[in-house]
């Protein structure tokens, strides 16, 4: 089946320091999504990118879609303690249903203060 | 977005039983989905809850293990039969709207099967 390969795993840094984590889909995507998962908490959505070379910024947050639509990335500037939490992207390819999503593996942020 | 509450938050089962699990959004929606996600993994889905028809299942995953109703818009249950302990996982529903494909998830159900 389709996959979205997500990298890394596991991300630790000092508060302050930049983050990035990239998603990879062998066929090009419909549209990827973001959602972040604080610990014990269920995932909430962040954002969405549809066009092709697409950026989108949330204040220290940055989303892009790759020009062929297969990867994308989120880049946050100067971590904070309150960006812990596992950030998954959510692969959409055309000629599936509505909301019928695939996530990938997640990357963990650890921030140390 | 929909408030989307689930029943129970967390349970501890004996292996052999099964668990019957409740979604309820205080919105009609069009999607309905039913997620698993074992710890420290990601989000895998089991099956979209179809309102008035059987659920559509994805590969790996089967009515008989994962019965699913979904009598209206803003309420489903997925039941978890005959549990194993590998069935311990977190069971997530998730809405949408039909012109989109954004996702709002409840806040999970916790199953630990003994």
């Amino acid at each position: 089946g389709q996959q979205v390969m997500q990298i890394p795993q596991y991300q630790h840094v000092q508060e302050g320091e930049d983050f990035t984590t990239y998603c990879n889909s062998s066929t090009t995507l419909s549209n990827i999504q973001w959602y972040k998962q604080r610990p014990g908490g269920h995932p909430v959505f962040l954002i969405q990118l549809v066009k092709s070379g697409e950026v989108k910024k949330q204040k220290r947050l940055t989303f892009q879609f790759g020009e062929a639509k297969k990867n994308s990335s989120l880049h946050i500037t100067a971590t904070q303690t309150t960006d812990v939490g596992t950030y998954f992207c959510a692969g959409k390819w055309g000629g599936t249903s509505y909301g019928k999503l695939t996530f990938g593996q997640g990357t963990i942020l650890t921030v140390h203060p | 977005s929909a408030v989307i509450s689930q029943k129970p938050s967390r349970d501890i089962c004996q292996r052999g039983t099964s668990l019957t699990i409740q979604c309820q959004v205080d919105s009609q929606v069009t999607m309905m989905f039913w997620y698993r996600q074992q710890p420290g993994q990601s989000l895998t889905l089991i099956a979209t809850a179809n309102q008035g028809s059987e659920a559509t299942y994805e590969s790996g995953f089967v009515i008989d293990k994962f019965p699913i109703s979904r009598p209206n818009l803003t309420f489903s249950t997925l039941t978890v039969s005959n549990m194993s302990p590998e069935d311990s996982s977190i069971y997530l529903c998730s809405v949408g709207k039909s012109s989109t494909d954004t996702q709002y998830f409840g806040p999970g159900t916790r199953l630990t099967v003994l």
